[in-house]
């Protein structure tokens, strides 16, 4: 099993619907990040979260909200959901006593809003 | 300018060669530097990372940090086809918190 899982791994959806990805991991990291991934930007990171009690916004975090539930579970929610959020989104942990460059990656969700 | 450039190639090399990945930065606080492989459809997975001048060697990987240039340097020896991936290059810049910034990544394709 992956260490950093994320469901759903595929969804389409219609624009105003309300999405939510989740992601759990196993690794006893601290911090854990939300990216999306669009062809010729590369990842930006869209929240992260260093502790249960601790979020922040990344740089494109309009549009987006978070919640981390627990310390090994951080979702993302797409309040409502339009076509240029069409992506493919990562949810990635790191170890605080590390640095915070290495990421640990989930499998990756890709999202079709139509 | 972007803060992280690299050429989207793709890099074509035959099997065997030396596969040479560059990346370029404009942030000189950058402190700490790393290459991320990506397999089509694939999440990013950390192979290499490098904070200091010079070289970091791991098997066949070899980082290479050039900070009074802002280059960034991967090589890789004796490519293989299953080397054939985008390679990101990412660094820690930015204040406060040193979010990680990604390049768009260099597609390499390794040729039997």
């Amino acid at each position: 099993d992956a260490d950093v899982t994320q469901t759903p791994r595929n969804r389409i959806t219609k624009t105003g619907k309300r999405i939510m990805l989740e992601c759990s991991q196993t690794k006893g990291h601290d911090r854990m990040y939300w990216y999306r991934q669009d062809p010729g930007l590369g990842l930006r990171l869209i929240y992260y979260s260093f502790d249960v009690k601790d979020i922040n916004k990344g740089e494109i975090s309009d549009g987006y909200s978070v919640s981390r539930q627990a310390q090994a579970k951080f979702s993302l929610s797409l309040e409502s959901a339009i076509p240029n959020q069409t992506a493919l989104y990562f949810c990635a942990t790191s170890d605080f006593s590390g640095s915070p460059g290495e990421l640990f990656f989930g499998e990756g969700s890709r999202l079709t809003v139509l | 300018q972007k803060e992280v450039e690299q050429n989207s190639g793709p890099l074509s090399v035959p099997e065997g060669a030396i596969a040479s990945l560059n990346c370029t930065y404009s942030d000189r606080g950058s402190q700490s530097f790393f290459w991320y492989r990506q397999y089509s459809g694939k999440s990013p997975e950390l192979i290499m990372s490098i904070y200091s001048n010079g070289d970091k060697e791991d098997g066949r990987f070899t980082a290479q940090l050039n900070k009074a240039s802002q280059y960034v340097s991967l090589l890789i020896r004796d490519s293989q086809p299953s080397d054939s991936a985008t390679y990101l290059c990412a660094l820690e810049g930015g204040t406060g918190f040193q979010k990680l910034v990604f390049g768009t990544g260099t597609r390499l394709l390794v040729s039997p």
